[in-house]
């Protein structure tokens, strides 16, 4: 089946460390997204990238870094630089204007 | 810069009756796409629904259809003879056809659909 793995589901942070987000998506989709979402708001874009081995921040993209080495990969490091990083993140990829963002299940994320 | 407001933080509606869901936008981009996403309590994003700026009608799939008011910069989502499985949060958001490409979100509104 094609789509969108987000992995893990769920994910507990300590103070001071780094965390990776895994995403990978076998849609052959161009573009991809990472999104985090607070409880009771929509969702604010953190970095995306159209193509491979290029990457734009979003409106929230302090604390946070991503890479795009492959197409179908796009990993999101939460830093400890990131101060409040308990959310639910959210990938997404796109391929070809005029088409909607598929999303991913989710990474619930919290801090230990 | 593009704006979404949802002015229905959540809503109660019986089950099998029409539901209408409200959503405005603000942009300057002369050429936009409008988006309804669904999300379940278990957290997936479902795309329901396309609207691009330039379409002649409004768009509709399904149970699902677009009232889509360009002059009034409004896109509202209507659902038809809802079910108890339509109880979920819903977003409004849009996107320029062109340059960045970001699609903006609004903040939501919950429908709980009541039997």
């Amino acid at each position: 089946d094609g789509g969108i793995t987000q992995s893990p589901k769920y994910l507990f942070r300590k103070e001071g460390q780094n965390v990776t987000l895994s995403c990978e998506q076998n849609l052959n989709h161009d573009a991809m997204y990472w999104y985090r979402q607070d409880p009771g708001q929509g969702l604010r874009l953190i970095y995306y990238s159209q193509i491979v081995n290029d990457f734009q921040k979003g409106d929230i993209a302090e604390g946070y870094s991503v890479s795009r080495e492959k197409k179908e990969s796009f990993p999101l490091t939460v830093t400890s630089a990131q101060k409040n990083p308990t959310a639910f993140y959210l990938c997404a990829s796109r391929q070809g204007s005029f088409q909607p963002q598929h999303f991913g299940d989710g990474t619930r994320l919290s801090i230990l | 810069a593009q704006k979404i407001t949802q002015t229905q933080p959540g809503m109660f509606v019986q089950e099998k009756e029409a539901v209408t869901l409200d959503c405005t936008y603000d942009t300057s981009d002369p050429s936009y796409g409008l988006f309804w996403y669904k999300q379940p309590s278990s957290g997936e994003m479902i795309f329901l629904i396309y609207q691009g700026s330039y379409d002649q009608q409004n768009a509709t799939e399904g149970r699902y259809s677009l009232n889509f008011q360009k002059a009034r910069k409004s896109a509202n989502l209507v659902i038809s003879a809802s079910q108890l499985g339509d109880s979920a949060m819903y977003f409004c958001a849009m996107r320029p056809n062109f340059g960045n490409e970001k699609l903006t979100f609004g903040t939501g509104t919950r429908l709980t659909i009541i039997p």
